[in-house]
């Protein structure tokens, strides 16, 4: 177990509709990350919060969307979903000391049928 | 922006030594890491170099070469469960902590 919590693990939908992800990141971590990895693909960063406050953005689509909450957990909002957004999504926290290690969850697996 | 090039496959015998390459062009480099990722899995971190030289951890090694901008990951005495993916990572400067994944070295150990 990393200590980042994400849910649901597994989520199968229909186009069209709308999904959150959720994260609770390891305690005493103020950062959190969003990843994509579609089938045999690489991890593609979205985005990362820094206590609350929106701090690198990536390759984040105009209809997906994220925010971190005060008790410093992530959700990821993806609406409007499309048959390519099936995909596992990575959330990871870290600190911000030394390496900032990222230490990843168990990741989030979205079936869009 | 960044660029991150890895071999997509390779193949190696159980005992053996295999070494994974990693080049990158990036606008400001602050660190590079290494992660390993089972199918279906989490990326589990592996190593972090950002000083030019060889970190060496138990049976794997990582080497890095700022000014060629190249790193190479070093496994030692493989065993069947080093099958796995294997993801370098770059970070860049600018105050952000985000890494940029390369497409990740899928290695096959075979007995």
């Amino acid at each position: 177990d990393s200590g980042v919590t994400q849910t649901p693990k597994h989520l199968i939908t229909a186009t069209g509709q709308r999904v959150t992800l959720r994260c609770s990141p390891r305690s005493g971590d103020l950062s959190v990350y969003w990843y994509q990895q579609s089938l045999d693909q690489g991890l593609q960063f979205l985005i990362q919060y820094y206590n609350g406050e929106e701090r690198a953005k990536g390759n984040i689509l105009e209809r997906f969307s994220a925010q971190q909450f005060p008790d410093l957990h992530s959700e990821l909002n993806l609406s409007s979903l499309e048959l390519g957004d099936s995909a596992l999504y990575f959330c990871a926290s870290s600190g911000h000391s030394g390496a900032n290690v990222l230490t990843f969850g168990a990741g989030s697996r979205l079936t869009v049928l | 922006g960044q660029n991150i090039d890895q071999p997509t496959e390779m193949t190696a015998t159980e005992g053996a030594i295999v070494q994974i390459n990693c080049t990158y062009q990036t606008s400001g480099f602050n660190g590079l890491f290494w992660y390993q990722q089972h199918a279906g899995e989490a990326p589990t971190f592996l190593s972090y170099n950002v000083l030019d030289g060889l970190e060496e951890k138990g049976r794997f090694s990582s080497f890095l070469s700022r000014s060629k901008g190249y790193s190479y990951l070093l496994l030692k005495e493989l065993q069947m469960k080093d099958s796995a993916s294997y993801l370098c990572a770059v970070r860049e400067n600018g105050g952000a902590n985000n890494l940029f994944f390369g497409t990740g070295t899928r290695l096959t150990v075979i007995p």
